[in-house]
């Protein structure tokens, strides 16, 4: 198993600022992965994080309004940019362990309310 | 294109009683992978099962008990003698192992379980 942690837990924000959420595993990762759920939904996959190469984004998502980053294979960072009110969601990042299809371990999530 | 529905959107159960959660899915691949997860009101995500398209016996664990069944495209979690811990918000997901990107994970949209007591 694989320990996530996420800062910070929750934040409430200003309509135009950004915020960087951190996410820190107790273990080396090949993937890692950034999740929204939005109040009441479901999650949706942001995009994956692979160390050494560029965040791969799914439709929807870009790399301006959320730029990741993952320096080494135990962190990731992912900053929401020019924020507004409809980017209040849930933001969760998972790892997934091994090459095949593990199950993935999340994080407990970034609570985000933006003003 | 892969597509998960849980068309259960709220189930409100008596303590004790059981509770079956339904999950229906859409893939074209021949092996993917079936997951459920459960989200209390706290929030994080606590996994509880995954299941290969191989495998299609039934699995029980305590109380849960999940049922995957390839002819009709279903994985439903069954949940003995509710109890209100048991109250939360459960997913189903979906991950194809030829997604060149990852694991990535196709979720529904939840079923938020209300256990009385």
């Amino acid at each position: 198993s694989a320990v996530i942690s996420q800062k910070p837990s929750r934040d409430i924000c200003q309509r135009g600022t950004s915020l960087t959420i951190q996410c820190q595993v107790d273990s080396q990762v090949t993937m890692m992965f950034w999740y929204r759920q939005q109040p009441g939904q479901s999650l949706t996959l942001i995009a994956t994080a692979n160390q050494g190469s560029e965040a791969t984004y799914e439709s929807g998502f870009v790399i301006d309004k959320f730029p990741i980053s993952r320096p080494n294979l135990t962190f990731s960072t992912l900053t929401v940019s020019n924020m507004s009110p409809e980017d209040s969601s849930i933001y969760l990042c998972s790892v997934g362990l091994g090459q095949g299809l593990d199950e993935q371990f999340f994080g407990p999530g970034t609570r985000l309310t933006v003003l | 294109a892969q597509k998960v529905t849980q068309a259960q959107t709220e189930i409100s159960v008596v303590e004790k009683e059981d509770v079956t959660l339904d999950c229906v899915y859409e893939t074209r691949d021949t092996t993917y992978y079936l997951f459920w997860y459960k989200q209390p009101p706290s929030g994080e995500l606590v996994f509880l099962i995954r299941r290969n398209s191989f495998d299609e016996q039934n699995e029980i664990s305590g109380r849960y008990s999940w049922n995957f069944q390839k002819s009709t495209s279903s994985f439903n979690f069954t949940i003995t003698a509710s109890q209100v811990v048991d109250s939360a918000v459960y997913f189903c997901a979906l991950s194809d192992e030829k997604k060149s990107s990852g694991d990535k994970l196709t979720f529904g949209t939840g079923t938020r379980l209300a256990v009385r007591p």
